[in-house]
């Protein structure tokens, strides 16, 4: 079975924080995906990675950057954390183009 | 970019009742489809997938799904719903194309299920 692991399942952070999370698959999968779910808006992607070191913006990068230094890790930093960044994160996985994408259990974000 | 539209926020059935829920997307060219689950507590999961071949194509759980390409359709089906039925479900987009967005899915808004006993 695909494992997508996200270090944190519950984080507070005050505003202005800078904030890690961290994802760690064990497929070898070359794609690597962070998408936040929010109540009536779905999933919506913030930056996807398709090979080490190398990143591509999603549909909401703002505010948000990535680091994929090694293939099976890809962190997901919020430079200086506000309060419109309280959200579920999604960290996902996926081998080559067009497959399926695995997810792992997500980390609730709040910030105060 | 494409697009993905779930018709309904939230349908609430009794037990044994038929389900389905619709899914459109925008795009024109070749696409491979996905309905994930989404459990109360749990994280997302694969329900079904279409990527060519049969256009009726069977999930977990009874689940099916079908792809009319005419009308940018993959609706999502189940005969007879239960109880552990309940959760949200989101279909899912990927367009083939050149080019490293190809990588990506496209969400829908996701539509909650509730079965009551």
């Amino acid at each position: 079975d695909v494992k997508v692991t996200q270090s944190s399942r519950y984080l507070v952070k005050r505003t202005g924080e800078k904030v890690f999370l961290e994802c760690v698959q064990d497929m070898d999968h070359e794609n690597m995906f962070w998408y936040r779910q929010d109540p009536g808006l779905g999933l919506r992607l913030i930056y996807f990675s398709y090979d080490v070191k190398m990143k591509e913006k999603g549909d909401i990068p703002e505010g948000y950057s990535v680091s994929r230094e090694k293939k099976e890790r890809f962190s997901l930093i919020l430079e200086s954390a506000s309060t419109n960044q309280t959200s579920m994160y999604l960290c996902a996985s996926s081998f080559g183009g067009g497959n399926t994408i695995y997810f792992g259990e997500g980390s609730w974000l709040t910030v105060v | 970019a494409q697009s993905v539209s779930q018709h309904n926020h939230h349908v609430i059935l009794s037990e044994a009742a038929s389900l389905e829920l619709g899914c459109n997307y925008s795009y024109g060219g070749t696409v491979n489809l996905f309905w994930y689950v989404q459990y109360p507590g749990q994280h997302l999961q694969l329900l079904l997938k279409y990527f060519s071949g049969d256009p009726l194509v069977k999930g977990i759980k009874g689940f099916e799904a079908e792809f009319i390409k005419s009308k940018f359709s993959f609706n999502l089906r189940k005969p007879s719903v239960q109880w552990s039925d309940t959760a949200e479900y989101f279909c899912a987009v990927n367009a083939l194309y050149s080019g490293a967005g190809s990588y990506q899915l496209t969400f829908g808004k996701g539509t909650k299920l509730s079965v009551i006993p």
